[in-house]
This record gives C-alpha cells, structure tokens and sequence, in this order.
C-alpha cells in the first residue's frame, strides 16, 4: 500500500544535539511538506518542496534545515538553534501544484521529539 | 493573507448526539476548502473537501456545505459515536498563492461520551 513512513515515531534528544527526522513516500508525489503540531494548537509550516533538489521556507524555518536529494524522501534536521524543539513533527506530501486545483495533503503518522 | 477560524473545543457530546463544528475563512482568491481528522497519536487524514461554492462534501456520516456567502464550512454529523472521539481541523487551499498551500484552523477536540 502506497504512503508516508515517519521515522523515528519518539525520539529523545539533549539540548545541543542535532536530530534528523525521517520522511519516505511511495505515493509517487511531487510535492512534500513540513509541519510543526505543538499541544491544543494548528499546525505550523516549517519547509516544502514542490520538486527534487529545491525547497522553500514555511513560516517558522528557523533553526530548521532541509533537503530533497530524491523525490521519495524529504528529512528535517532540528538543530541546536532551535529554541524550542520539544513537538510533535508530520511530513505531508500531495500530487498538486499551484494553480491545478484543490491541494490534498496525505499525512503520515508523525514523529514526537523531546528535549531533555 | 488566508486564514481559518475554528470553534475552540474542546466539545464534549453524548453518544448519539447532533455534532457542528463552525469554520469560517478568508481568502484572496476562490479556495477549495477541507476537514481533516486526527486521531490520537496519529497523523492527519482527509475526512471531507468541497472544491466550489454549493459543494458539500461527506463521509462516514460527516457533512459540510461550502458556503461562498458566509465564508463558511462547518462540519455536521447527526449522531456521534465514541469512536469519533478526536481534533478535527479545517483548511482551505487557494490556488492563487505560491505553492497552492493549505491553511489550517488552530482545530478542534471532539470527545464523545458513552
């Protein structure tokens, strides 16, 4: 069956430390995202990518990083800069691009990260 | 710029009980608009859409008209189970801005009550 694996499902980290978050679909979609889910809250956009080797910055980039080598996979790095880590992370991807119409988003069961 | 308005929950329902949930929204150009559910722990998944004014899209029982003249959507049930139990958010997706990207409400938590 075709869709979103997120990796690691928990993960623990030290203040300081670098984490890269995990994000493979095999729904053959052009497009993958980025969202940020703090509790009782919406989610917040931290990077998209609508095509292999390019990626653009959501609304709260910063201390975030990115990369789309294939077109499968689209891993986060949550540095040190990173104030405030502590979330729940879901990568989306979708088959739409601007201008053809309604944008459906396939989820895929999301990553929790904990600053120690 | 877009955005979307939700109730803010949590609602707390008797099993078999009527569900509304309001979302209201602005946008620059002419949106497709969508529920997404969100069970516990889990990630989010497209309950409903409706692409044009009139629509309404429905599934497992959930309802919801796109309203052009008041800028609504609001998600209706006519009777909850438990197992519906969980965030329910709302977003639009307008074509008119870069990347066609979706806008979320803040959601809301539904708990249905045995």
């Amino acid at each position: 069956d075709g869709g979103i694996t997120q990796s690691p499902k928990y993960l623990f980290r030290k203040e300081g430390q670098n984490v890269t978050l995990s994000c493979e679909q095999n729904l053959n979609h052009d497009a993958m995202y980025w969202y940020r889910q703090d509790p009782g809250q919406g989610l917040r956009l931290i990077y998209y990518s609508q095509i292999v080797n390019d990626f653009q910055k959501g609304d709260i980039a910063e201390g975030y990083s990115v990369s789309r080598e294939k077109k499968e996979s689209f891993p986060l790095t949550v540095t040190s800069a990173q104030k405030n880590p502590t979330a729940f992370y879901l990568c989306a991807s979708s088959s739409q691009h601007r201008g053809s119409g309604a944008n459906v988003l396939t989820f895929g069961a999301g990553s929790r990260l904990t600053v120690l | 710029g877009d955005s979307v308005t939700q109730m803010e929950g949590p609602v707390t329902l008797s099993e078999e009980a009527f569900l509304t949930i309001n979302c209201t929204y602005t946008a620059t150009g002419y949106p497709s608009l969508f529920w997404y559910v969100q069970y516990p722990g889990e990630g989010l998944q497209l309950l409903l859409k409706a692409t044009k004014a009139d629509d309404k899209g429905s599934n497992k029982g959930f309802e919801a008209t796109y309203r052009k003249e008041t800028t609504s959507f609001h998600l209706e049930k006519g009777s909850v189970q438990v197992s519906d139990s969980a965030v329910y958010f709302c977003a639009l997706s307008d074509r008119n801005n870069a990347g066609n990207m979706l806008t979320f409400g803040g959601g809301t938590r539904l708990m249905v009550k045995p």
